[in-house]
């Protein structure tokens, strides 16, 4: 079954605390991308990867690292986190072909609270 | 500034009660417009995608349309089964970044 899985579904952690989000795809996609969700505030984006070794920032990067060592993970990483981190994760993957318009496959999300 | 703004916020309409959302954007190059369904506690799922003025996508009871200032999604004879919210996304060519708007929460009283 084609899939994006997001670990873990619920963290609760305490300021300064580093820790990682993993995510995974089975699709082979080229394109990765990291969200966080707020009340009245939308899905922003937070880092994008258009393929192995390659990252760039979304709207919302301060805070947050990723990588992409190898095609279908790209971990999110929090070294220290703060209050203002707490928020639903998405990550979601789509192949990337520039004649194309791909759509993003989404996982279920990681609801994250930094007390 | 990359922008993009959906409108009403939250709608509630009774069962085959049409009704259209809107989207509005501004983007310095449009790549693709998306719109995407969220169910509660779940992440969005696909359900369009539009990239040149005047393009019109089908799915059932919905149709997403395009101009080059907006998108509308139209509902017709809604059912309960389509209370969602309702997502708008642009990504911007060049960049190949995505653009949220807030989103339509949408309620469908049988």
């Amino acid at each position: 079954e084609a899939q994006v899985t997001q670990n873990p579904r619920y963290l609760i952690t305490v300021t300064g605390k580093k820790l990682t989000v993993t995510c995974s795809q089975n699709m082979n996609h080229e394109y990765m991308s990291w969200y966080r969700q707020d009340p009245g505030l939308g899905l922003r984006q937070i880092y994008y990867s258009m393929n192995v070794e390659v990252t760039d920032k979304g709207d919302v990067p301060e805070g947050y690292k990723v990588s992409r060592k190898e095609k279908r993970n790209f971990p999110l990483i929090l070294e220290s986190p703060s209050p203002n981190q707490t928020s639903l994760y998405f990550c979601a993957s789509s192949a990337f072909d520039p004649g194309q318009k791909e759509k993003l496959f989404f996982g279920s999300g990681t609801q994250l609270s930094v007390l | 500034e990359d922008q993009v703004t959906q409108s009403p916020e939250a709608l509630r309409l009774q069962e085959g009660e049409s009704s259209s959302l809107n989207c509005s954007y501004t983007v310095s190059g449009l790549r693709g417009l998306f719109w995407y369904r969220q169910d509660p506690g779940k992440g969005p799922e696909f359900l369009f995608t539009l990239y040149s003025a005047g393009e019109e996508k089908e799915k059932e009871r919905l149709k997403a349309t395009l101009t080059k200032k907006e998108s509308f999604l139209h509902i017709t004879a809604p059912k309960p089964e389509d209370s969602a919210t309702y997502l708008c996304a642009v990504q911007t060519s060049g960049t190949y970044k995505y653009i949220f708007g807030t989103g339509t929460r949408l309620k469908v009283l049988a």
